[in-house]
């Protein structure tokens, strides 16, 4: 079965500090993909960061880089130089590779960017 | 630019009225599209997926009469919410992703508010 694990529901960071976001996974699949999305309090979901789980390199994209840890089954996402408008929830999520399944989310970290 | 499209934003009806939502994949084709309901402060739960041309999979006590699921060609989807009661009230938000690109993220609409009086 698979599973995404988000330990932490809220969290207040001051603007301008570096994040980090918390993400285990399990999954008996061998290759797959972890996501990253925004939601902002509008409900959109904001597509930030994707990670394969052959990928040799954490994957990067702007102010967003995911710190993957293959054996510790880690996916956890880094803001760095926070910036108001991070505030919002943010889903950690993941999907089989090689086949074209649901994608299972976590239950998010709701963040809050302070001034 | 979007490239899901999801119609209608938000509506608002009363009890006993069926509503239709669309989702649309703007410059892919989708064989497969993903329907999610999200409650306040919650995460997106699974509810179906929808399969070009053939029956949708629906989750663990989600009520297909309930929630009608039509996928009637590669970039389109609807969900039907039928007969819809208070306790319908939801985010509804659609996903797809191209079609073969499994290391592609999902694509996800703008999501429908649907509140029943």
């Amino acid at each position: 079965a698979q599973k995404i694990t988000q330990t932490q529901p809220g969290m207040f960071v001051q603007e301008k500090e570096a994040v980090t976001l918390d993400c285990t996974y399990d999954t008996s699949d061998p290759s797959y993909g972890l996501f990253w999305y925004k939601q902002p309090s509008s409900g959109e979901m904001i597509f930030l960061i994707y990670q394969g789980s052959y990928d040799q390199q954490n994957a990067t994209e702007g102010r967003y880089s995911l710190n993957f840890q293959k054996a510790r089954k880690s996916a956890n996402l880094v803001i760095s130089a926070s910036q108001l408008g991070d505030s919002a929830m943010y889903f950690c999520a993941m999907s089989p590779m090689n086949r074209d399944d649901k994608i299972i989310f976590g239950k998010g970290t709701r963040l809050h960017i302070l001034p | 630019g979007a490239v899901v499209s999801q119609h209608p934003s938000r509506v608002i009806c009363k009890s006993g009225t069926s509503v239709k939502i669309e989702c649309r994949s703007l410059d892919f084709q989708a064989t497969t599209m993903f329907w999610y309901r999200q409650f306040p402060k919650k995460s997106l739960m699974l509810m179906a997926t929808s399969n070009e041309g053939s029956k949708a999979t629906y989750e663990q006590g989600v009520e297909k009469d309930k929630f009608l699921i039509n996928h009637a060609s590669l970039t389109l989807s609807t969900l039907t919410v039928t007969s819809a009661h208070p306790e319908d009230s939801s985010f509804y938000i659609c996903s797809a992703r191209a079609r073969g690109r499994t290391n592609q993220p999902q694509h996800f609409g703008d999501g429908t508010r649907l509140s029943i009086l």
